[in-house]
């Protein structure tokens, strides 16, 4: 089984400030159809979780171009640019090339 | 937009059956994958298993032996039968869209808001 990783596992940050999330996995995530399955999702409190970031770096519809995914092979990067208010929640990384896994989450607060 | 509603019993006694269902809205279940997930409190999310609209299944292996996903195109609606439940199984279980066969798009674009089960006598 493929095992994904996170670090922080939490993460204050002061608002107007960057972040950065890393995930990696037991195993490349370069599928056989080329695409690299690597997800990006905020759990904001008392929600579901809401996907950001598919395929590595495309961010969803509505997404905040202050939300950016990068990486290759086992190594990704969440990059959120200035932290804002509503940022607030769980983060997790999800790889869905080898049937599917979640990463522990990252909790972002506020200092 | 498509949306997707969990219902069911939010109470299960140990060793009984955790059933629950997953109507889908704003769009077909036709041509896609579907897939439940659960999410102990405090603990990460937890792939079961994933079924396709023709019916046909793919389930984690810790849940192979117990759970069983089914279904029915005409009410638009996937469901979720966990069998010889513990406390362990207690914990928010959410349906989501999997992905669209050779689409090559990503998984888990639309998640329902969630269900809590509690096992307990």
């Amino acid at each position: 089984d493929v095992v994904v990783t996170q670090s922080p596992l939490s993460l204050p940050v002061t608002l107007g400030q960057p972040a950065s999330i890393s995930c990696w996995s037991s195993q490349s995530l370069v599928h056989s159809d080329g695409n690299t399955y690597l997800h990006w999702f905020q759990q904001r409190p008392g929600q579901s979780p809401r996907r950001l970031i598919y395929k590595v770096s495309n961010r969803d519809s509505g997404v905040p171009d202050r939300f950016s995914g990068s990486g290759s092979g086992t190594d990704f990067t969440l990059k959120i640019s200035r932290v804002e208010a509503e940022d607030i929640g769980v983060y997790y990384c999800m790889q869905g090339t080898h049937w599917r896994s979640f990463g522990q989450g990252t909790k972002l607060e506020i200092k | 937009q498509v949306q997707l509603q969990e219902s069911g019993p939010g109470l299960v006694k140990p060793s009984e059956t955790l059933s629950l269902s997953c109507t889908v809205s704003g769009g077909s279940i036709s041509n896609y994958y579907w897939s439940w997930i659960r999410q102990p409190a405090g603990k990460r999310l937890e792939w079961i298993g994933r079924i396709y609209s023709s019916g046909s299944t793919n389930y984690n292996s810790p849940f192979e032996s117990r759970v069983t996903l089914s279904v029915d195109t005409s009410k638009n609606q996937f469901s979720l039968r966990l069998s010889s439940v513990t406390a362990a199984d207690t914990a928010v279980y959410y349906c989501a869209r999997d992905s669209e066969p050779g689409a090559g798009s990503g998984h888990f674009d639309y998640w329902g808001q969630g269900t809590l089960v509690t096992v307990s006598s």
